[in-house]
């Protein structure tokens, strides 16, 4: 099956400065790689998506990019606020008839200081 | 505008009682899931349910059963609660039955524990 590794597991940065976490994934049929934040005490959130076809997309700070080639994805945050604190997930969907379930990466804390 | 709903929030068992967790959504998403979060872990799939009418086991489906009651209720039971089933469990539901990926969208949690 699907294997995500990301890193690191911690990321302490000032505020202003960019943070960068970095997933790799095993399975080449994976086509769908979305990014979550998860603050404490509440669910995942979604933040940004990419499919396979596409290499970068940015939403106003956030931008991900994924190599296709080298099998990994990363989220790049700029500006960083101290509100942009929290547990961030990657994960990676394998295509396959009905199943879109998505393994996780196993989080990486990101601490802003003000 | 609620979304995906869990309900207990939080749960105390002793070893070999039963339970069942429940999730309901309010957007009319074909797909549903179960998932436990352990520390250092990630998110790891339990059961899932492709449409009304269907599931499927994920990556860690023992010690659990699911039931798809309708397009909008996917539960899941403990039947002989033990303490490695201590957790964070969360659902999460995702709108087509396509092929490619879709977002998921995630409940709370429930944080249960079993002593």
């Amino acid at each position: 099956g699907e294997n995500v590794e990301q890193h690191p597991s911690t990321l302490s940065v000032q505020e202003g400065d960019s943070a960068v976490i970095k997933c790799t994934y095993s399975d080449s049929a994976s086509n769908y790689f979305p990014w979550y934040k998860q603050e404490l005490g509440k669910g995942p959130q979604l933040i940004i998506d990419i499919r396979s076809n596409v290499g970068e997309k940015k939403d106003q700070r956030i931008a991900v990019t994924l190599n296709k080639t080298a099998k990994h994805f990363s989220l790049h945050i700029t500006e960083t606020q101290p509100e942009d604190s929290a547990v961030y997930f990657c994960a990676a969907s394998i295509s396959g008839t009905g199943r879109r379930a998505l393994t996780f990466g196993s989080g990486t804390r990101l601490q802003v200081q003000p | 505008n609620a979304g995906v709903t869990q309900t207990p929030k939080f749960q105390v068992l002793k070893t070999g009682q039963s339970m069942t967790l429940q999730c309901a959504q309010d957007m009319n998403h074909n797909s549903m899931y179960w998932y436990r979060q352990d520390p250092g872990m990630g998110l790891r799939l339990i059961y899932y349910s492709a449409s009304e009418g269907t599931t499927d086991k994920g990556e860690v489906p023992n010690g659990y059963n699911v039931s798809r009651l309708n397009k909008r209720e996917f539960s899941l039971r403990l039947e002989s609660a033990a303490p490695s089933q201590t957790s964070v469990y969360f659902c999460a539901s995702s709108p087509t039955r396509e092929e490619q990926g879709q977002p998921q969208h995630f409940g709370d949690g429930t944080r249960l524990s079993i002593l």
